[in-house]
């Protein structure tokens, strides 16, 4: 089955504490997102990677890291720096398609801080 | 202003109803044009993509584009309770740049 994985499904996490989420795609894109998503807000995008090796800050960087070691991988690490971290995340990936994204999206992770 | 807005709703209408689902947005670069669909607690799944102004028709769904009122919409026809979900659209003005989100619109499919 092609498609993007995540995991895990829920976590849970004590103040102070970085964890990290896994986001991982067997569809050959070379592009790969982590978005954030909050009741009543579009999604908001925290980083990109066009290419392994590489990656850009999106709008809401701050308190995440991220690492594009593998085409197929794109873990996104929450740091104890994130002030705000309760949210649903999503990871996307997308191919090229008649000159623009066409961005497929795993099936989340809930993240929430106990 | 929010560069691209939707009602939130929740939108509520019986079976069989023809939906309407909108999306305003500001900037006039924009060109591509994308409904996705989110079930709860799911990641969202594509349901159409446009280009440019026009009109897209898949099955039940059509896409509907205005770029000089700067206004799209999503319209479902028979609707079924299946079809309960949030319905979000995105926009961008061209390849590598990202993707702007709405908030979603939540719908539900009354029996």
């Amino acid at each position: 089955d092609g498609g993007i994985t995540q995991s895990p499904k829920y976590l849970f996490r004590k103040e102070g504490q970085n964890v990290t989420l896994s986001c991982e795609q067997n569809l050959n894109h070379d592009a790969m997102y982590w978005y954030r998503q909050d009741p009543g807000q579009g999604l908001r995008l925290i980083y990109y990677s066009q290419i392994v090796n590489d990656f850009q800050k999106g709008d809401i960087a701050e308190g995440y890291s991220v690492s594009r070691e593998k085409k197929e991988s794109f873990p996104l690490t929450v740091t104890s720096a994130q002030k705000n971290p309760t949210a649903f995340y999503l990871c996307a990936s997308s191919i090229e398609d008649r000159g623009a994204d066409t961005q497929y999206f795993g099936p989340g992770t809930r993240l929430t801080v106990l | 202003q929010k560069e691209v807005e939707q009602d939130p709703g929740p939108l509520s209408v019986p079976e069989g109803a023809i939906v309407s689902l909108n999306c305003t947005y500001s900037n006039s670069a924009f060109q591509y044009f994308m409904w996705y669909r989110q079930y709860s607690r799911k990641g969202p799944e594509l349901l159409m993509y446009t280009y440019s102004s026009g009109n897209k028709e898949d099955g039940r769904f059509t896409a509907q584009v205005d770029k000089s009122s700067k206004y799209i919409s999503l319209f479902i026809r028979d609707s079924q309770p299946s079809d309960s979900a949030t319905y979000l659209c995105a926009m961008t003005a061209f390849y590598g740049q990202n993707f702007v989100f709405g908030p979603g619109t939540r719908l539900s499919v009354l029996p």
